[in-house]
C-alpha cells in the first residue's frame, strides 16, 4: 500500500460524457501527478500540482482539466469523452525532495463505450 | 530533445541475473529512477541514482554513468514474481516538477 488513494477503481461511461477522478496523496506529500496509461503502453504524464498550484503540464488534452484543493486532494476531470480515452489513470505523489521518488495510487480504470 | 531508450522486452530464466539498460539523450538531469509495474497494477518506486555508480537494494541494483549517458537495473536471483515491466525515468535539469519516462521493458521470466 503506497498510501495514495484513488477513487473510483473502475468507471464505465458513454462517449460524450464527463467524469471526475479523485486522488488523495500520501500524508506529508504536497505534489500530485496525473498519468494516463493505455493498454500495454507507457506512462503519459498529464499534469502536476504542488500545494494547490499547477506546476507542470504534459500531454493533457484541452478536454481534460485538474485541480488540487486546500486539503491537497486532487481531481482530474475528463469531458466529452471519446473511445480513445479508455485507459488506466494513475495519480502519484512525491515527498518535498522532488519528483524522482513517486508513489502511485492503485489507478482508475476508465472504459468509454 | 530529451528521450530515454529501453529494450521493449527481455527474457531470462528463474534464478539467473538480468540487466535492463536505459540510455538517454538529454542535456542534463538530476538523477535516474527505476519503477516496477506488474500487469494490472500500479508502478512502484524501486531506486534512485543521484550520483554515478552502483546503488544496491537487496536483489536489485541500479547503476548510473553520466559520462556514458547510460544506466541499468540489475536483478539477481530472479524469481517468477519479478515478471513485470520496468521503467526508467530522469528528472531533467531546469524542471523540478516532472520526470521524463522511458517506454518500459517487459521482463519475462521462464522456469
Amino acid at each position: 500500500d503506497s498510501g495514495v488513494t484513488q477513487t473510483p477503481k473502475h468507471l464505465i461511461t458513454a462517449t460524450g460524457q464527463r467524469v471526475t477522478l479523485r486522488c488523495s496523496p500520501r500524508s506529508g506529500d504536497l505534489s500530485v501527478y496525473w498519468y494516463q496509461q493505455s493498454l500495454d503502453q507507457g506512462l503519459q504524464f498529464l499534469i502536476q500540482y504542488y500545494n494547490g498550484e499547477e506546476r507542470a503540464k504534459g500531454n493533457i488534452l484541452e478536454r481534460f482539466s485538474a485541480q488540487q484543493f486546500p486539503d491537497l486532494h486532487s481531481e482530474l476531470n475528463l469531458s466529452s469523452l471519446e473511445l480513445g480515452d479508455s485507459a488506466l489513470y494513475f495519480c502519484a505523489s512525491s515527498p518535498p525532495t522532488g519528483p524522482s521518488e513517486q508513489y502511485f495510487g492503485p489507478g482508475t480504470r476508465l472504459t468509454v463505450t | 530533445g530529451q528521450s530515454l531508450e529501453q529494450p521493449s522486452e527481455v527474457t531470462a530464466v528463474e534464478g539467473a541475473i538480468v540487466q535492463i539498460n536505459c540510455t538517454y539523450q538529454t542535456s542534463g538531469f538530476y538523477g535516474l529512477s527505476w519503477y516496477q509495474q506488474h500487469d494490472g497494477g500500479a508502478p512502484t518506486f524501486l531506486s534512485y541514482n543521484g550520483l554515478d555508480g552502483l546503488e544496491e537494494t537487496g536483489r536489485f541494483s541500479s547503476f548510473l554513468s553520466r559520462s556514458d549517458s547510460y544506466g541499468y537495473l540489475l536483478l539477481q536471483e530472479l524469481q517468477m514474481k519479478d515478471s513485470a515491466s520496468y521503467f526508467c525515468a530522469v528528472r531533467p535539469q531546469g524542471s523540478n516538477y516532472q520526470l521524463i519516462w522511458g517506454a518500459g521493458t517487459k521482463l519475462i521470466i521462464k522456469p
